[in-house]
């Protein structure tokens, strides 16, 4: 099980807003992050704490956070953002935890 | 350019170890923190190590907390993973990563391709 929990799947249209949640009671206390993984290659970080987005990713990835749920929102998603998408926070002191991970299908 | 390679995984039987290395290049490897993820084949991903800039602290999972030790050399830019006791469930892609911190998170700002472990008889 998970302490970070988030859909196995969300499907979108090309165009439209792709909202992916995360929740968990450390994520009130504690930044998330988000890393999207395509078929076959390593993992990209796409958000950081919370919000924060990585030189050279996209602005249509943004982040956000209200309690103890984070939502990564991909506005006019693209066939390329076909993807997995993980969330990431700490799980107790010194360790660090990741959701199940959520597949974005592009229909 | 920053680049992390992994090598060192291949196939082991059930209680056996293997060394994971990971060379690293393209950035001041002595200033940050690196990190082992693993993923499961079809799985998601999970974190299983963590070591310091300077390797003076580390931390594990509970899942491989006294099989698995962590350990870098910063005079070659490099970073390990002796990996013993194997089970099975620790048949898995393992991922070497550059590691950031903020607030008392670790997180992950550049994965390697990875080196996949297997174990079976």
């Amino acid at each position: 099980s998970y302490e970070l929990t988030q859909p196995p799947s969300v499907s979108v249209s090309p165009g439209q807003t792709a909202r992916i949640t995360c929740s968990g009671d450390v994520l009130a206390k504690q930044y998330a992050y988000w890393y999207q993984q395509k078929p076959g290659q390593a993992p990209v970080l796409v958000i950081y704490k919370d919000s924060e987005r990585p030189s050279g990713i996209p602005e249509r990835f943004s982040g956000s956070s209200s309690g103890t749920e984070v939502t990564l929102t991909i506005s006019g998603v693209q066939a390329e953002d076909e993807a997995d998408y993980y969330c990431q926070s700490a799980d107790s002191s010194d360790t660090w935890v990741f959701g199940g991970g959520t597949k974005l299908t592009v229909l | 350019e920053v680049q992390l390679l992994e090598s060192g995984g291949g196939l082991v039987q059930p209680g056996g170890s293997l060394r994971l290395s990971c060379a690293a290049s393209g950035f001041s490897f002595s200033s940050y923190a690196m990190s082992w993820v693993r993923q499961a084949p079809g799985k998601g991903l999970e974190w299983v190590s963590t070591i310091s800039d300077n390797g003076g602290s580390t931390y594990y999972a509970d899942s491989v907390k006294g099989r698995f030790t962590i350990s870098r050399d910063n005079s070659k830019n490099t970073l390990s993973l002796l990996v013993s006791s194997l089970r099975a469930d620790d048949t898995a892609e393992y991922y070497c990563v550059k590691t950031l911190v903020s607030v008392a998170i670790y997180y992950f700002d550049f994965w390697g391709q990875g080196t996949l472990v297997t174990v079976s008889s």
